[in-house]
Formats: C-alpha cells, sequence, structure tokens
C-alpha cells in the first residue's frame, strides 16, 4: 500500500465511451502525475500537476483530458479512445514537482487501471 | 528524453549477482531506481542525487556517474524476492521523472 490509491483497477470501454479515472493521496503531497505504460515500452509521462496547476502536457492526444481539483485528487477523462490506448495508467504523486539536488522527488505509484478499448 | 536501460532481461539463480545499468543523453541531476512486481504499482527503492554517489538498501546497491550520466544498480547475492522489472527514472534539468522501458529480473532457486 503506498498511499496511492487508483479506481477503477479494470475498464474495459467502447470507443465511443466517455470514462474517467480517478486518482486519490493523503499524503500531502504537491505534485500528481499520470502515467502510461504498455508492453515492452518505456513508463510515458502524459501529465504533470504541480499545486493543482498543469504544468506538462506530453503531447498527448485530446482524447486524455486531465483534471485536478484539488492536491488530492486526480482525474483522467476518456473519451473517442483507440485500441492502442489500451494499457495500464499509472498515477504517481510526490511532495514537489522534482528539483535539482533536491531529496524529495520520490514518486509513489497508484496500482493502475488497466484500461481495454474495445 | 527517456534513459536507456541494459540489458531487457536477466535470469539468475539464488546468491547470483547482476548489474542493470541506465544512461542518458542529456544532464542527469538525480537517478531513481523502482522495482514493479508483476501486477502490482512500481515501488521506490532509492534515489542517487550526486554525481558519484553510491547507496545501499540490503543486498541492492546502485552507483550514479554523473559526468558519465549513467547510473547502475547491482544486486547481489540474489533472493528469489529480487525478482521483478527494475525501471531507472531519470530527472533532467526540465524537472520530469522519465522512465527506461525496463529490465526484467528472474531469480530462479
Amino acid at each position: 500500500e503506498t498511499g496511492v490509491t487508483q479506481t477503477p483497477r479494470h475498464l474495459v470501454m467502447g470507443m465511443t465511451n466517455k470514462k474517467s479515472l480517478k486518482c486519490e493521496q493523503h499524503l500531502g503531497h504537491n505534485a500528481m502525475y499520470w502515467y502510461k505504460q504498455s508492453a515492452k515500452k518505456p513508463l510515458e509521462l502524459m501529465f504533470v500537476y504541480s499545486l493543482e496547476e498543469r504544468v506538462e502536457n506530453n503531447s498527448v492526444p485530446s482524447r486524455f483530458s486531465p483534471e485536478c481539483p484539488n492536491s488530492s485528487h486526480l482525474f483522467l477523462h476518456l473519451h473517442t479512445l483507440q485500441p492502442e490506448d489500451s494499457a495500464l495508467y499509472l498515477c504517481a504523486s510526490s511532495q514537489e514537482l522534482g528539483q535539482i539536488m533536491q531529496s524529495n522527488t520520490e514518486a509513489f505509484f497508484g496500482q493502475g487501471t488497466r484500461l481495454t478499448v474495445v | 528524453q527517456q534513459p536507456v536501460q541494459s540489458p531487457q532481461a536477466v535470469i539468475l539463480r539464488e546468491g547470483e549477482d547482476a548489474v542493470i545499468n541506465c544512461s542518458s543523453s542529456k544532464a542527469l541531476y538525480s537517478v531513481h531506481w523502482y522495482r514493479q512486481k508483476h501486477g502490482e504499482a512500481p515501488v521506490f527503492l532509492m534515489i542517487l542525487l550526486k554525481g558519484g554517489e553510491q547507496k545501499g538498501h540490503d543486498k541492492i546497491s546502485a552507483s550514479f556517474n554523473e559526468k558519465k550520466q549513467q547510473s547502475s544498480l547491482y544486486l547481489t547475492a540474489s533472493q528469489l524476492s529480487y525478482s521483478g522489472t527494475y525501471f531507472c527514472g531519470t530527472e533532467n534539468d526540465d524537472y520530469k521523472l522519465s522512465f527506461g522501458a525496463g529490465t526484467t529480473v528472474t531469480v530462479r532457486a
């Protein structure tokens, strides 16, 4: 148990559906991240939020829409996805956004949501 | 810019040693190491902050060569519990934590 909770754990959705992934942390962290993990590929950083403001959008298609209503919650809204979007979506949080020579950037990951687009 | 890890996979017998390498084409400010077991979230192992820094965690240790923009993770006298996929995460001057593709370690009795 890392203190970062993701729901749902598994999601199957059609290409015309709209769904949302939820991430919650009560660790008092200020930075939250969405990563995509596909088979045999590096973890791909999608979005970064620091103090509820988006600081990074890593060239992610607009069919993925993040939302950070407060420092404890992060959502990923999904619509009109493609089969190649099927992957494990991981949420992570850290005390602070990565800063040079700081030790408090350790990332705590949630268990992930296994998404299958059919 | 994502770091490059090698090897992609390694199979060990209990008690054997292994080295996993992580390199970046950009200047590194810190290197993180994580281990992910099948069906579980990645778990933080250690962070190295300074050039030449070395750290140890039980029989798992790592070094960070800032000049070479490389880090290595050393698994010593491996145990069955060491099995999993090891990821290095690198932090560049853009503050993003980017991960390598992972190295799958299988330790057999």
